[in-house]
């Protein structure tokens, strides 16, 4: 597609349920990251994929959240028994590749609320 | 440990006049410097960005001016449009085109 692709836009669910959020980036893209914003905060690193292989899964906040990537494009980031803290926008974003001056292209993001 | 910080949650400027946006950060090791705008329910787009061994790019009214020994990054806007009312994020970029972004300054122009 012409940008990143990111599904729900929208996730209302209820505290211990489990969700799964979409991201299909610029194809060509090898790239992918994930960013959360959470009310009135900058954007939080959580997790970056060069292809399938993910070098810097540093920013999980915990074992909760996992992600994956599949055929070197989707991404899905699950997060398992979600608590109200996870309530944030989920942001995907992908790179140019050797584009190294750190301009990513962003989707618009999945607002998750944990009820 | 927030190593990058815009310490000013908001600006109100009236239109055609200068914006400028501050920014900190401790990483010494960023090598990069963006400047990323954000509208409510959209994502971030980038805006502009600097080199670590450049100290000023412009780019139509939008210059960025980076002062190493200081650590600290300042976005101005000449002149500022009713448009350009959004949410600028500072960010530095580490190895594998990592991201560290600040909290974010929201920009008011008034017409």
């Amino acid at each position: 597609g012409a940008g990143v692709s990111q599904s729900p836009s929208n996730k209302v669910t209820e505290k211990g349920k489990d969700v799964e959020l979409r991201c299909d980036p610029i194809s060509g893209h090898t790239a992918l990251y994930w960013y959360r914003q959470s009310l009135g905060q900058g954007l939080e690193f959580l997790i970056y994929f060069q292809g399938n292989s993910a070098p810097d899964k540093s920013g999980l906040p915990s074992d909760r959240f996992s992600a994956e990537r599949t055929g070197g494009s989707v991404s899905t980031l699950t997060i398992q028994r979600t608590q109200q803290e996870d309530s944030a926008v989920y942001l995907c974003a992908s790179r140019i590749p050797g584009l190294n001056t750190g301009e990513l292209f962003f989707g618009e993001g999945s607002r998750l609320t944990v009820l | 440990d927030q190593q990058v910080k815009q310490n000013s949650p908001s600006l109100s400027v009236q239109e055609g006049r200068i914006s400028i946006l501050n920014c900190d950060y401790t990483n010494s090791m960023f090598d990069y410097f963006l400047w990323y705008k954000k509208y409510p329910a959209e994502g971030p787009t980038f805006l502009i960005s600097i080199s670590s061994i450049k100290d000023k790019n412009e780019d139509g009214r939008f210059t960025v001016f980076l002062n190493k020994s200081a650590k600290h990054l300042s976005l101005h806007i000449v002149p500022s449009q009713p448009g350009d009312s959004a949410v600028y994020f500072c960010a530095g970029k580490a190895a594998g085109n990592k991201l560290t972004f600040g909290g974010g300054t929201r920009v008011l122009v008034k017409p």
